[in-house]
C-alpha cells in the first residue's frame, strides 16, 4: 500500500461546480497536510496547509482533515476554468527542521466553461 | 517576485553523458530539494540539502549526486545518464522553520535521455 493515495482522475466538471479532491494515507504520525496546485508545464505551488485535524478556508478553497479516518479533502467552490490543473496532496510528520514530505500522485482537474 | 529558477526547461542528452541540472533560489532559503516527477508515481525525492556543503539522500539517490557550494545554488548531477532517468526534474526550496509546509518549486526541467 502506498503511503499516500489520491484518485488520479482526470476529473472534468462544468464551470461553477463544487469540486471535491481527496487523499487517503496510512501513516497515523502525519501532522502537516498540504495541497499544491500544478499548472501544465509548471512546478507545483502551495495552495493551503493545515496542522492536525479540522478545516481551513481560503476564499473558494476549503481544506479538511479527518485524522481518525486518515482522509483529507480539498473543496473548490464555484470552480473556474483557471482552476484547471493537477492538484497534489502532501503530508509530513513534522517536529524537526527537516522532515520528509510525502506527495500524492496528483489529481488532474478540468473545469469546462 | 521570489522564485526558484531552473537553468533549462528542456534537455535532450545521450545515454552515458554526464548531465548537470542547475537550480538557483533568491529567497535566502536554507533547505533545497531535488525531486523527479513521473506519471502515476508523483514526486519522488532524490536529494536534499539543509545547508551549504550539506547533503542528504532522499528516496531514489542511485545514479545521482548533488553539489551545494553556495546557499542559493543546488546542482543535480547525473553521473552517466540512462534512459530510465528520462523525467521531469523539479527543484524546491524552503525556510528552515517551514520545511514541513512551505516549499517553493521551480518550473521544472524536462530531461529526455536517448
Amino acid at each position: 500500500q502506498k503511503e499516500v493515495e489520491q484518485d488520479p482522475g482526470p476529473l472534468s466538471v462544468p464551470e461553477g461546480a463544487i469540486v471535491s479532491l481527496n487523499c487517503t494515507y496510512s501513516n497515523s504520525a502525519f501532522q502537516y497536510f498540504m495541497w499544491y496546485r500544478q499548472y501544465s508545464r509548471k512546478g507545483p505551488e502551495l495552495l493551503m496547509y493545515t496542522y492536525s485535524s479540522g478545516n481551513k478556508e481560503d476564499g473558494r478553497f476549503t481544506a479538511q482533515v479527518d485524522k481518525s479516518s486518515k482522509y483529507i479533502s480539498l473543496f473548490i467552490r464555484d470552480s473556474q476554468p483557471s482552476d484547471s490543473a493537477t492538484y497534489l496532496c502532501a503530508m509530513s510528520q513534522g517536529g524537526t527542521s527537516y522532515d520528509k514530505v510525502i506527495f500524492g500522485p496528483g489529481t488532474s482537474l478540468s473545469v469546462i466553461p | 517576485d521570489v522564485k526558484v529558477t531552473q537553468s533549462s526547461r528542456y534537455l535532450v542528452k545521450r545515454t552515458g553523458e554526464k548531465v548537470f541540472l542547475e537550480c538557483v533560489q533568491d529567497m535566502d532559503h536554507e533547505n533545497m530539494f531535488w525531486y523527479r516527477q513521473d506519471p502515476g508515481l508523483g514526486l519522488r525525492l532524490i536529494y536534499f540539502s539543509y545547508d551549504v556543503k550539506m547533503k542528504e539522500k532522499g528516496d531514489i539517490p542511485e545514479g545521482y549526486s548533488v553539489s551545494r557550494e553556495k546557499k542559493e545554488r543546488f546542482s543535480l548531477i547525473l553521473e552517466s545518464a540512462s534512459t530510465n532517468q528520462t523525467s521531469m526534474y523539479l527543484c524546491a526550496s524552503s525556510q528552515r522553520d517551514r520545511a514541513n509546509y512551505g516549499y517553493t518549486f521551480g518550473s521544472g526541467t524536462r530531461l529526455t535521455v536517448v
